[in-house]
């Protein structure tokens, strides 16, 4: 079965960084796109970012853009979340999905996602 | 600010029927495929419904959903104190080049 499982997570400084890790299992983690979402406390879901397959098509979300790089090593089965400059506005739990993608022309982009992890909370705090 | 607008809350009794609605524009919902999740208290979001209306292997048909214009909506009929959970629905903005999600929608089981 479909196995997404996050790590990395923890207490950083306000202009610190954390390297989030997403360990797959149970599907063929080359042929799919991925993406990280995050939930601030009591709030709703925020799209994080976006990779392809072989990580040539990125997308950021505007409040993470310049300080936040997503990649992935496909003989590892692994994504990741590299978090430089990291504010309290951040602190958030950080999911990593599976993503399924449209195509149209050249383009490319999320449709939807299909699978999630459980999750790693990350709290920027002094 | 979402770039999706739902209602904060609904609620209905056991058994009856119940829909979210989830509001955006021409960028958004008015040009791409929309999805639902499902968040039960404490765990991480489940995909709902995919493409406007299609249904996961194993999400019952109690589940329904439909796209009009720049606007979708979520159906759940035969509630169930199971159900109660925040719904979120989400899509691609074209204009953002991002993936937009919704505020998400408390659903009470009265």
């Amino acid at each position: 079965q479909v196995q997404l499982v996050e790590s990395g997570g923890g207490l950083a400084k306000p202009g610190g960084s954390l390297r989030l890790s997403c360990a797959a299992s149970g599907f063929t983690f080359s042929d799919y796109y991925m993406s990280w979402i995050r939930q601030a406390p009591g709030k709703g879901l925020e799209w994080v970012s976006y990779s392809s397959t072989s990580g040539t098509t990125i997308y950021y979300a505007d409040s993470v853009k310049g300080r936040f790089t997503i990649s992935r090593d496909n003989a590892k089965n692994s994504l990741y979340l590299q978090m430089n400059s990291l504010r309290a506005e951040d602190t958030a739990v950080y999911y990593c999905a599976r993503a399924l993608a449209k195509r149209w022309l050249q383009k490319e982009w999320p449709n939807y996602f299909d699978y999630w992890g459980q999750g790693t909370l990350v709290t920027v705090s002094s | 600010q979402s770039v999706l607008t739902q209602p904060p809350s609904v609620s209905a009794a056991p058994g009856q029927k119940v829909t979210i609605s989830c509001s955006g524009s021409s960028s958004n919902i008015g040009n791409n495929y929309v999805s639902w999740y499902r968040q039960l208290p404490g765990t991480a979001p489940k995909l709902l419904i995919y493409d406007n209306n299609k249904r996961p292997s194993g999400i019952p048909d109690r589940f329904s959903a439909s796209k009009s214009g720049t606007s979708a909506t979520l159906g759940i009929t035969g509630l169930q104190t199971g159900d109660e959970a925040d719904y979120y629905c989400g899509t691609w903005d074209s204009s953002l080049s991002a993936a937009v999600f919704g505020g998400g929608t408390k659903l009470t089981v009265l």
